[in-house]
């Protein structure tokens, strides 16, 4: 199937400092990409979806300006954490369509720790 | 709302048995279903892609159906392994390439050796 790479796997960062994770589709292009949070014991939810070379599209109650998205190419794009808070640690997905058969593919996470 | 709920949320079982997880929603209008197995920490694996046209799907010892109409998909796992331990999370596309996907709480098996 196609790969998606979500880098890094993890990081630690001190609380007020900004993150910036990345999600790279391999083998495929990905005009649109989706950014998931995940909670200890809970499922995956929808954070924002990023189309490329426009605006992202931010879910209700998740601030744009903190969780700054940029989908530069058909192949990268970018979640920054900015101003990270203790309560911002989770585990970030992102994901990509392979648009001929709309089957999802998942990046391997990002487990963000802020202290 | 679109929902989506597996049952159950847990499964411990002894190797080699067979079992079926389920995985119901409150929209049938889908697009499509997909299974996925996520690892502890890990990412999402797709394991099977149902098409809202298809019944179901095989893949190995895997074998997931769909039924829009009762608004419910079913994953068999055959002969199961240790392996196979992880939780399983079912999601719903309602929106094609447009759209995102609805996921349920999981299945979260242990095969017991």
């Amino acid at each position: 199937g196609a790969v998606v790479s979500q880098h890094p796997s993890w990081v630690i960062c001190k609380s007020g400092t900004s993150v910036k994770i990345e999600c790279r589709s391999l083998d495929f292009q990905a005009t649109t990409m989706f950014w998931y949070r995940q909670f200890p014991k809970q499922s995956l939810m929808l954070m924002a979806t990023s189309n490329e070379g426009s605006k992202a599209t931010y879910e209700q109650g998740v601030e744009k300006d903190k969780f700054l998205i940029n989908h530069a190419s058909l192949t990268l794009s970018t979640l920054t954490v900015t101003s990270a808070h203790p309560e911002d640690s989770s585990f970030y997905i992102c994901s990509a369509w392979l648009v001929m058969n709309t089957e999802a593919f998942f990046g391997q996470g990002t487990r963000l720790t802020v202290v | 709302k679109q929902e989506v709920t597996q049952i159950p949320a847990a499964l411990s079982v002894p190797e080699g048995e067979n079992l079926v997880l389920n995985c119901s929603f409150t929209d049938s209008a889908i697009y499509n279903l997909q299974w996925f197995r996520q690892d502890p920490g890990k990412g999402l694996t797709s394991l099977l892609l149902i098409q809202s046209s298809q019944r179901e799907q095989t893949s190995g010892r895997l074998n997931a159906s769909l039924d829009k109409s009762s608004g419910r998909s079913t994953l068999y796992i055959a002969a199961s392994q240790p392996g196979d331990s992880a939780t399983y999370l079912c999601a719903v596309n309602y929106g094609g390439s447009q759209g995102n996907l609805i996921f349920g709480k999981g299945t979260k098996l242990s095969v017991k050796p």
